[in-house]
């Protein structure tokens, strides 16, 4: 079975900086999909950003990049110029077909 | 926003009563999942959809059922609720599967077995 680890509970950044969130994951598989959501405090989940496993490219989404590696089987999400409205639970998740599984979470706090 | 509604969105209930929520969708999406996120352990997959009438288990499907009479409905039974299904449920919906699209999901219902 797939597994995804999260390996910071909580992450805190000054408002402009710039901050990266670790994710790992196991599989045998070599054709999936890697999602980061983002959960802020009303719950809804969020779509940050995808990246699909046979692209070499780093997928990038305005202040949000990846950087994704393959063979370690790694996928960080980096945040520039951090801003206060960044400030949520933020989710790692590994899909294949039908199963997407989920990290347990980090939670970022962007101070001011 | 994607057309994903969720009800109730709080419930209290007693240990060892039928628990049943309902996702609704406007989206007409074929593919549909519920999950429980907990602290600690992110989402987990408890069932999913991938038509009318067709239905699978995720990893966590024990004490659970699930019924798909209509495309825009998706709704989780809770047979005999316990302690340990105290969580918060969400409901997400897919045009192809969640393999190369995204998941939207709904806002969640908090439920607590006393």
């Amino acid at each position: 079975a797939q597994t995804v680890t999260q390996s910071q509970p909580e992450m805190s950044v000054q408002e402009a900086e710039t901050v990266t969130l670790s994710c790992t994951y196991d599989t045998s598989e070599n054709n999936y999909y890697l999602f980061w959501y983002k959960q802020p405090p009303s719950r809804q989940m969020i779509l940050v950003i995808r990246q699909e496993a046979y692209k070499q490219q780093n997928a990038t989404e305005n202040r949000f990049s990846v950087n994704f590696q393959k063979a370690a089987k790694s996928f960080s999400l980096k945040i520039s110029d951090s801003q206060l409205g960044d400030t949520a639970m933020y989710f790692c998740a590994f899909s294949n077909y039908n199963d997407m599984r989920f990290g347990a979470g980090t939670r970022l706090t962007v101070k001011p | 926003d994607a057309g994903i509604t969720q009800s109730p969105r709080h419930k209290v209930t007693e240990t060892g009563t039928p628990v049943t929520l309902r996702c609704h969708q406007t989206e007409n999406h074929r593919y549909m999942y519920w999950y429980r996120q907990d602290p600690g352990h992110g989402l987990r997959l408890i069932h999913y959809s991938y038509g009318v009438k067709d239905t699978d288990k995720g990893e966590v499907s024990d004490g659970y059922s699930v019924s798909r009479s209509k495309t825009e409905d998706f709704l989780l039974t809770l047979e005999s609720a316990t302690s340990s299904q105290t969580s918060v449920y969400f409901c997400a919906i897919s045009e192809t599967g969640t393999m190369n699209t995204e998941a939207f999901f709904g806002q969640g219902t908090r439920l607590t077995v006393v």
